[in-house]
């Protein structure tokens, strides 16, 4: 089984619509990311979190929420989304090395 | 301002065949250097990571040279395979109180046969 698993894997929807993407891990890891892709250019940093009590804002955080349920659960919601968000979703775990381990991504696009 | 750039943009070689990505950065103060594999549409597999003190690591067929004084790296595929077709993103991770991860656009290899 993968250590790191996201939900849904591709996803259409529509401008305004509430979207919920979920990360799930098994490696263990304390620190969770979530990063968007947009063609020719690197990934950016959206949310991060050390530990369940931890959220830190990223570089590009507006329009997007998250949420810590546990360790091995972090999930991120565009509360209206909005076509700019179409994109390729990652999460990805680390340990305190610092090493990041990346789910498989979730196309998102949005009309 | 931090930034990380990679040369060439896109590569093409024939399997069988050694290559060798560039990655220049100017982030500071440095922690560590790392490459990244990704295959299209899947998420980025870690490949290396180096600190200031080490000059090269290997990963089987990938060599990454790291010289921190010319702030300069290179990652080197080594007989060349056709699942070798990926991008490669160099990432280096600034030190201090605003730690954070900055990413290069990756080349993109194709492996012919």
């Amino acid at each position: 089984d993968a250590d790191v698993t996201q939900t849904p894997r591709n996803r259409i929807t529509k401008t305004g619509k509430r979207i919920m993407l979920e990360c799930s891990q098994t490696k263990g890891h304390d620190r969770m990311y979530w990063y968007r892709q947009d063609p020719g250019l690197g990934l950016q940093l959206i949310y991060y979190s050390f530990d369940v009590k931890d959220i830190n804002k990223g570089e590009i955080s507006d329009g997007y929420s998250v949420s810590r349920q546990a360790q091995a659960k972090f999930s991120l919601s565009l509360e209206s989304a909005i076509p700019n968000q179409t994109a390729l979703y990652f999460c990805a775990t680390s340990d305190l090395g610092g090493e990041q381990f990346f789910g498989p991504g979730t196309r998102l696009t949005v009309l | 301002k931090n930034q990380v750039e990679q040369s060439p943009q896109s590569l093409i070689i024939l399997e069988g065949k050694n290559c060798t990505l560039q990655c220049n950065y100017t982030v500071s103060p440095f922690s560590n250097l790392r490459w990244y594999k990704q295959d299209t549409g899947r998420g980025p597999v870690s490949l290396t990571i180096m600190t200031f003190s080490e000059n090269t690591k290997s990963n089987g067929r990938y060599t990454a040279t790291l010289d921190a004084d010319t702030k300069q790296s290179s990652l080197h595929i080594t007989a060349s395979q056709l699942s070798d077709s990926a991008s490669y993103i160099c990432v280096v991770a600034s030190a201090g109180n605003n730690r954070k991860l900055i990413w290069g656009l990756g080349t993109s290899l194709a492996v012919n046969p």
